[in-house]
This record gives structure tokens, C-alpha cells and sequence, in this order.
């Protein structure tokens, strides 16, 4: 099974910051990873696949990179809406998995 | 416009099996490249993948899981079943099923399956 480290597990910024979300695989998945966003109470929402696509409807503030096993998610200017849960999911290969979560807090 | 929704049992008993269905609509899953999985969360914690069922009835699970796990679709009333045996407190989470891993990514609202005696 391919695992999903994900890092950090918390984070804690203010509005404006620029924030980097990384997850690794502990083998090759190529760009087969989404980033998702979750409120609390809420289903995940999709923000990034293909690793670095961005979701239609989605800020431009957000942006993915990566490819092969590292991954990252950038925030580019935090806004008080950003304030939530991240996960990445790789779907290159079964079973899929998700990362643990980055919960992304006011400073 | 694709929708999901989950639906079962709120409580059940350690031991139990759950049943939960996922019916949708907005797509087919006789379909070619159409699939549905099935994600859980327990309260506070993180987003688990636990099975997917494909057009061609693939099935896939969760390797932790897989032994107490059973996907089935019926592709007429556009639903896809999960099962899961032997419940345990443990399993007490929301279960959603979504469209996930592809060109797009939908997802219905989740329940919250409880598992206590």
C-alpha cells in the first residue's frame, strides 16, 4: 500500500501569509494526487488535481506542485476563508489514501 | 448535475452488520470510466478510503478492511451498498460516498454511523 506522509499536521498563521502544505508517497504515484479543503461539519471539497491543476471555481491563491513522491500545496495570501483542513489523496494505485491532515489555524 | 447521497442506520450495535447505500444521480454506472467509492472519517480524525466499485463491477478495498467489507451496485435504481461486518466502536464515523480520482470530484454529505451497545 502506498502510505501519504503529510506535514505539518497543524499550522498556525495569520491573513496574508503564504503557507506550503507538503505530502510525500512513500513510492512514485506520478501527478495522481488531489488536494481537498474541509470545514468542519462539511464534505471535503477538491481544490487541485493532476497534483498542479486547479479546480474550476477554485482561488488562483492556491496552487499544487509536485510529481513522482513530494507534493505541495501553496496558499499564496491566506484568507479568513482558508482557515480549515487540508488533505491530500493519491489515487495512482490501490488501495488510494489519503495524508492525515494539515489543520490550518488563526495566529 | 451529479448528486450523491448516503443513507442507514444512525446507530448500530457492536457486532452488527452495517448496511449503508449511496444513491445518486446525474451519471450512470453502466457507464464507461463511471465509479463510485465509499470514504469514512471518524470524529475528529482523518479521512480513511475504504472501497470503490467501477462500471465494469470492479471492486477494490481497503487492505485493512477488505475482510469486512463488501461494495454491489444495481446500476437500474442508481445506488451502489456497502457492507460492513462485525461493527465496533471503532468504526463510529461519517461515511460518504463519492465520484473521486478523476477529472472531477463529487461528494455526497456524509453520515454519521454510530456503533454502541
Amino acid at each position: 500500500d502506498i502510505q501519504m506522509t503529510q506535514s505539518p499536521s497543524s499550522l498556525s498563521a495569520s491573513v496574508g501569509d503564504r503557507v506550503t502544505i507538503t505530502c510525500r508517497a512513500s513510492q512514485g504515484i506520478r501527478n495522481d494526487l488531489g488536494w481537498y479543503q474541509q470545514k468542519p461539519g462539511k464534505a471535503p471539497k477538491r481544490l487541485i488535481y493532476a497534483a498542479s491543476s486547479l479546480q474550476s471555481g477554485v482561488p488562483s491563491r492556491f496552487s499544487g506542485s509536485g510529481s513522482g513522491t513530494e507534493f505541495t500545496l501553496t496558499i499564496s495570501s491566506l484568507q479568513p476563508e482558508d482557515f480549515a483542513t487540508y488533505y491530500c489523496l493519491q489515487h495512482n494505485s490501490y488501495p488510494y489514501s489519503f495524508g492525515q491532515g494539515t489543520k490550518l489555524e488563526i495566529k | 448535475q451529479v448528486t450523491l447521497k448516503e443513507s442507514g442506520p444512525a446507530l448500530v450495535k457492536p457486532t452488527q452488520t452495517l448496511t449503508l447505500t449511496c444513491t445518486f444521480s446525474g451519471f450512470s454506472l453502466s457507464t464507461s470510466g463511471m465509479r463510485v467509492s465509499w470514504i469514512r472519517q471518524p470524529p475528529g480524525k482523518a479521512l480513511e478510503w475504504l472501497a470503490r466499485i467501477d462500471w465494469d463491477d470492479d471492486k477494490f478495498y481497503s487492505t485493512s478492511l477488505k475482510t469486512r467489507l463488501t461494495i454491489s451496485k444495481d446500476t437500474s435504481k442508481n445506488q451502489v451498498v456497502l457492507t460492513m461486518t462485525n461493527m465496533d466502536p471503532v468504526d463510529t464515523a461519517t461515511y460518504y460516498c463519492a465520484r473521486i480520482g478523476g477529472a472531477d470530484d463529487y461528494w455526497g454529505q456524509g453520515t454519521l454511523v454510530t456503533v454502541s451497545s
